[in-house]
């Protein structure tokens, strides 16, 4: 059965703070690992990887993948208490382009 | 720009009712999905329409079913509700099946259902 396994469920941390946040997954025929920022309402995407190694960023964000160790981290360094949210991972199957989500992790970070 | 739109955003059902959830996207995108979201689980795909005029099921699709009414808009119907299907409902879209090269879903805001 395919799964993604997100850990820790919930993470509070103080302002300032650097959290990880991670991502683990077996699936039978990977194509992409995204993750998502869910806020009150619709989850917005954040990032989309499909190479090992190769680390996407965007300002305070970053993620890499690790094909060989199915799994992946998100990276927040320098929080802010905008970054309080349930950060979603999602892996999309070759097979029929279907994703399945973790139950994310909850992230509040205190000022 | 309103992107994906869903109504209603809150409804209480006593078990056995009907209902339809609607929804619409402004983007010309080919391809929508409803889902489902518990508390503790991820987001699970009820149904999605890859493009106009086909549906497909997806993960949980028992007690649901689905209308592709035009390339804008897809309805999800619960026949009649179950507590079971308590839940927050989202509606998505994007170009074309799955995340293309971008890896973008656009979401709408979510509906509330609770079923007594």
């Amino acid at each position: 059965e395919d799964k993604v396994v997100q850990s820790p469920l919930s993470l509070v941390v103080h302002e300032g703070d650097t959290v990880t946040l991670n991502c683990s997954y077996e699936v039978t025929n990977f194509r992409s690992l995204l993750w998502y920022k869910q806020e009150k309402k619709a989850p917005t995407f954040l990032f989309m990887l499909t190479s090992s190694g190769i680390e996407k960023k965007s300002g305070r964000l970053s993620s890499i993948l690790d094909k060989k160790e199915l799994s992946s981290i998100l990276n927040i360094t320098a929080t802010q208490t905008g970054d309080s949210a349930i950060y979603l991972c999602a892996v999309e199957l070759y097979s029929n382009y279907q994703l399945i989500w973790g139950a994310g992790t909850k992230l509040i970070i205190k000022p | 720009n309103a992107g994906v739109t869903q109504t209603p955003k809150f409804q209480v059902l006593k078990t056995g009712q009907s209902m339809t959830l609607q929804c619409a996207q402004d983007m010309n995108h080919n391809s929508m999905y409803w889902y489902r979201q518990d508390p503790g689980m991820g987001l699970r795909l009820i149904y999605y329409s890859a493009s106009e005029g086909t549906t497909d099921k997806g993960e949980v699709p028992n007690g649901y079913n689905v209308s592709r009414l035009n390339k804008r808009e897809f309805s999800l119907r619960l026949e009649s509700a179950a507590p079971s299907q308590t839940s927050v409902y989202f509606c998505a879209s994007s170009e074309a099946l799955g995340t293309g090269n971008t890896g973008e879903l656009f979401f709408g805001e979510g509906s509330r259902l609770t079923v007594l």
